[in-house]
């Protein structure tokens, strides 16, 4: 399978600031299409997860262009340009290429 | 609106079994593959199950395959997850989660109901 990797564990940001999240693949997630399937999610306290980021760097419907995310092959980043109250919960990036589809361990964002 | 919600979720015995539901609205069900994805107390999301359009395409955790089955109802909009031999590991939330991609490649996981708890104890 393969494994997938977030860094860091957690972060503490102030509001306004801006906030970086890894994560790295095992394998290389991009396919044929030109397309890298790797996808963020965010679960917001109390919450289901919400997909942010699929494809690498396309945000889904209603996320705000403070959300970007970047990478190929094996190596992606989720940034944050200016972190406020309600980014707050635990983010994941997924590989959405493989079956089983791997999560990382989830990187805890705070204010 | 797009609306997914779970149920059948209980206390369990270690070795019982459980059947989940996940009753969707608001898309047209036939479109797309369905997932479960789980996730113990405290713990990181772990995918669990997926079903394709009409059933063709199936596949399992390895840490549920020969245990767990999933189906669905099209007729009904509904999907189910028929959990046997549980295990205290077994023990997390159990999301539904529709695959926004619509063909072969990749999972999407765009929209997800609230989840159903499932405790595996003596």
């Amino acid at each position: 399978d393969v494994v997938v990797t977030q860094s860091p564990l957690s972060l503490s940001v102030r509001p306004g600031e801006p906030a970086s999240i890894s994560c790295k693949s095992s394998q290389s997630l991009l396919f044929s299409d030109g397309y890298h399937y790797l996808d963020w999610y965010l679960q917001k306290p109390g919450q289901s997860p919400q997909l942010l980021i699929y494809l690498a760097s396309n945000r889904a419907s209603g996320v705000p262009d403070r959300f970007s995310g970047s990478g190929s092959g094996t190596d992606f980043t989720l940034k944050i340009s200016r972190v406020e109250a309600e980014d707050v919960g635990v983010y994941y990036c997924m590989q959405a290429l493989h079956t089983p589809n791997i999560f990382g361990g989830g990187t805890k964002v705070e204010i | 609106e797009v609306r997914l919600v779970e149920s059948g979720g209980g206390l369990v015995k270690p070795g019982g079994s459980l059947r989940l539901s996940c009753a969707a609205s608001g898309f047209t069900f036939t479109t797309y593959s369905m997932n479960w994805i789980r996730q113990a107390p405290g713990k990181g999301l772990e995918w669990v199950s997926s079903v394709s359009t009409s059933s063709d395409y199936i596949y399992y955790a390895d840490s549920v395959k020969g245990r767990f089955t999933v189906s669905r109802d099209n007729a009904k909009n509904s999907l189910y997850l028929q959990m046997h031999s549980l295990r205290a590991e077994d023990t997390a939330v159990y999301y539904c989660a529709r695959d926004g991609i619509v063909g072969n490649i990749g999972r999407r996981f765009d929209y997800w109901g609230r989840g159903t708890l499932v405790t595996v104890s003596s």
